[in-house]
């Protein structure tokens, strides 16, 4: 398994401002991914965070709203960018661990509402 | 779209089994099968994972058939504290998973 933080845990923010999300994992991991999660909603991949790499997003969410960084190994941001209240998610990483099989395993979230 | 479709809903009763079956008629040959867990204001738990026949560890058990288009998960004797939305995932590709709307299991007293 793997041992995942997120900063902050929650914040408020005004529009037209940024916030960067931070996540570290205990042990290092090639792959990290993003999600957005919606009041009563599922979870919603933003993106896939491999070290070395640029950010690879889905459908729907772009690198100038959402840049990703990955400085290495057991790291990665999230920039919610020019925030609207639209943009109010929790907000996930996860990573993957290979034990044989594939397991992702995700992170407390970081609660944003932006007024 | 996710890959795998599951009830939206389900209660049941302290001290229950509870089985929740998920569909995936499109798994790939060498996709596992996961199921998480997730309370309010918390992020997905990982509950068990299996690629066929029988899994179980100390939460819960998963039954896969022969076919591999569907599997069950089981949770023997619930109680009121495994109220939460259960979501079933096979990878996309690359790696990533989609989650559906997952099945909102509801104990009651």
């Amino acid at each position: 398994s793997a041992v995942i933080s997120q900063k902050p845990s929650r914040d408020i923010c005004q529009r037209g401002t940024s916030l960067t999300i931070q996540c570290q994992v205990d042990s290092q991991v090639t792959m990290m991914f993003w999600y957005r999660q919606q009041p009563g909603q599922s979870l919603t991949l933003i993106a896939t965070a491999n070290q070395g790499s640029e950010a690879t997003y889905e459908s729907g969410f772009v690198i100038d709203k959402f840049p990703i960084s990955r400085p290495n190994l057991t790291f990665s941001t999230l920039t919610v960018s020019n925030m609207s209240p639209e943009d109010s998610s929790i907000y996930l990483c996860s990573v993957e661990v290979v034990q044989g099989e594939e397991t992702q395993y995700f992170g407390p979230g970081t609660r944003l509402l932006v007024l | 779209l996710a890959k795998t479709t599951q009830p939206i809903s389900m209660d049941s009763y302290e001290g229950q089994e509870v089985n929740i079956t998920c569909s995936h008629n499109n798994i790939a040959t060498n996709d596992y099968i996961t199921w998480y867990q997730q309370f309010p204001s918390q992020g997905p738990r990982f509950i068990i994972q299996g690629y066929k026949t029988k899994v179980t560890n100390e939460v819960a058990s998963l039954f896969i058939p022969a076919d591999r288009k569907s599997s069950t998960l089981s949770l023997p004797r619930v109680s009121l504290s495994d109220t939460a939305v259960y979501y079933c995932l096979v990878p996309e590709g690359d790696d990533k998973i989609i989650f559906g709307k997952g099945t909102r299991l509801h104990i009651l007293p």
